[in-house]
């Protein structure tokens, strides 16, 4: 099956600074491949995707970016916030039948004012 | 919409009990998938159905089962809980199976003691 690697699994940021998160995947037919967002004490949710056939997207401070020749994508947040503070999960999926999301195992990202 | 609601929110349970945790869903979705979330280990998929009147297991199945009670519904069940068990339960729907976005529930806290 596929292994989804995700570091670092803490990172500390002045408010302000940038943080980014790196995932490395197996299964070069793995295809879509989602970034959530869980606060605590709540379920992960959605705040970025993108597929095999896109290298870069956008949506304001949050970018992804999709290399699949080194089989890894990374999560950029700009200019970040105290509320950006939580734990982030990458994810891949094959988008086919089965549609099993393989879940990194997690960024803890605290924001310091 | 209330979006994946999940009961019950917390429970403790002695070691042979069994208990069912319900997972609903208002959009429609024909995908559901029940995952545990331990710490160090991210989200992994225990069952999911990938349409009303089915289910697969999924990457972790041992000591569970799941019932798609009906398009909005669907159910886990631990027979005999061990306190491996102890761990949060996420439920999550999708439109389709194939590489689609997910949408979480709150989660069910479980103890097994």
């Amino acid at each position: 099956g596929e292994n989804v690697e995700q570091h670092p699994s803490t990172l500390s940021v002045q408010e302000g600074d940038s943080a980014v998160i790196k995932c490395t995947y197996s299964d070069s037919a793995s295809n879509y491949f989602p970034w959530y967002k869980q606060e605590l004490g709540k379920g992960p949710q959605l705040i970025i995707d993108i597929r095999s056939n896109v290298g870069e997207k956008k949506d304001q401070r949050i970018a992804v970016t999709l290399n699949k020749t080194a089989k890894h994508f990374s999560l950029h947040i700009t200019e970040t916030q105290p509320e950006d503070s939580a734990v982030y999960f990458c994810a891949a999926s094959k988008g086919n039948t089965g549609n099993q999301f393989y879940f990194g195992t997690g960024t803890s990202l605290t924001v310091i004012p | 919409n209330a979006g994946v609601t999940q009961t019950p929110k917390f429970q403790v349970l002695k070691t042979g009990q069994s208990m069912t945790l319900q997972c609903a869903q208002d959009m429609n979705h024909n995908s559901m998938y029940w995952y545990r979330q331990d710490p160090g280990m991210g989200l992994r998929l225990i069952y999911y159905s990938a349409s009303e009147g089915t289910t697969d297991k999924g990457e972790v199945p041992n000591g569970y089962n799941v019932s798609r009670l009906n398009k909005r519904e669907f159910s886990l069940r631990l027979e005999s809980a061990a306190p491996s068990q102890t761990s949060v339960y996420f439920c999550a729907s999708s439109e389709v199976l194939a590489g689609e976005t997910q949408y979480f529930g709150p989660g069910t806290r479980l103890l097994v003691l």
